[in-house]
């Protein structure tokens, strides 16, 4: 069974930066690949990035170029995500998920969004 | 505004079935995910591929899609499936989510 626990809430001031972790239990970290979604307040769910097994790289969201880097410590199993440039906009609960290819033994082409780790409050606030 | 449209809100009484659509050239020709986010917790994958449940989901979740819209079905609607629920496809190496649909069951 794959567990995703993330780290705790951050209160930044605007232009900061943030590091958000994501450890991994239950499979290691080298066997997943880990993308990372945020949830502003009373909103829907916003894809930022992640490793693409089919390319081998990460892809990151129009909207985040430049501003963000997603990177994986396979000696502790964890993921991490900074975002930098920090704003009152990226108030938001991030998210790190897992993106899998199979359901136990049912694999298919197709990969999908199966294990989400509780979610980090990352507050930008002056 | 998001590429995948969804109502704000739907709501139905106890024990009567749930529809939910998504909307958007974006699903012509690709697979739909559906979420269930509960207040306060993180989204769980109630259907993939359009039509599959991940393994213990109810199978009062069902799904249907056809051309750029989808549904998500809910029969025998409970109180305890008022959540969000959000669909999601990927376009390219992008996952692109629904504004999110707020399921009332009163």
């Amino acid at each position: 069974q794959v567990q995703l626990v993330q780290s705790g809430a951050e209160v930044k001031g605007p232009g900061a930066s943030v590091r958000v972790s994501c450890e991994v239990s239950g499979y290691t970290l080298s066997e997943l690949s880990i993308h990372w979604v945020r949830q502003a307040p009373g909103k829907g769910l916003e894809w930022m990035g992640g490793f693409v097994p089919e390319d081998g790289e990460t892809a990151y969201a129009q909207n985040f170029q430049g501003r963000i880097t997603t990177t994986e410590d396979t000696s502790t199993d964890t993921a991490y995500m900074e975002l930098r440039g920090l704003r009152s906009e990226d108030t938001a609960v991030y998210y790190c998920a897992r993106l899998a290819y199979c359901d136990g033994n049912l694999c298919s082409s197709f990969p999908r969004f199966d294990y989400w780790g509780q979610g980090t409050l990352v507050t930008v606030s002056s | 505004s998001s590429d995948l449209a969804q109502p704000l809100s739907v709501s139905v009484s106890p024990g009567q079935t749930a529809h939910i659509p998504c909307s958007g050239e974006k699903l012509r020709n690709k697979y739909v995910y559906w979420f269930q986010q509960r207040p306060g917790q993180a989204p769980v994958l109630l259907i993939y591929e359009d039509t599959k449940r991940p393994s213990g989901i109810l199978d009062r979740f069902s799904a249907s899609h056809s051309g750029i819209t989808a549904t998500l079905t809910i029969s025998g609607a409970q109180p305890i499936d008022e959540a969000d629920y959000h669909c999601q496809a990927w376009d390219g190496r992008a996952a692109l989510f629904g504004g999110g649909t707020k399921l009332t069951v009163l």
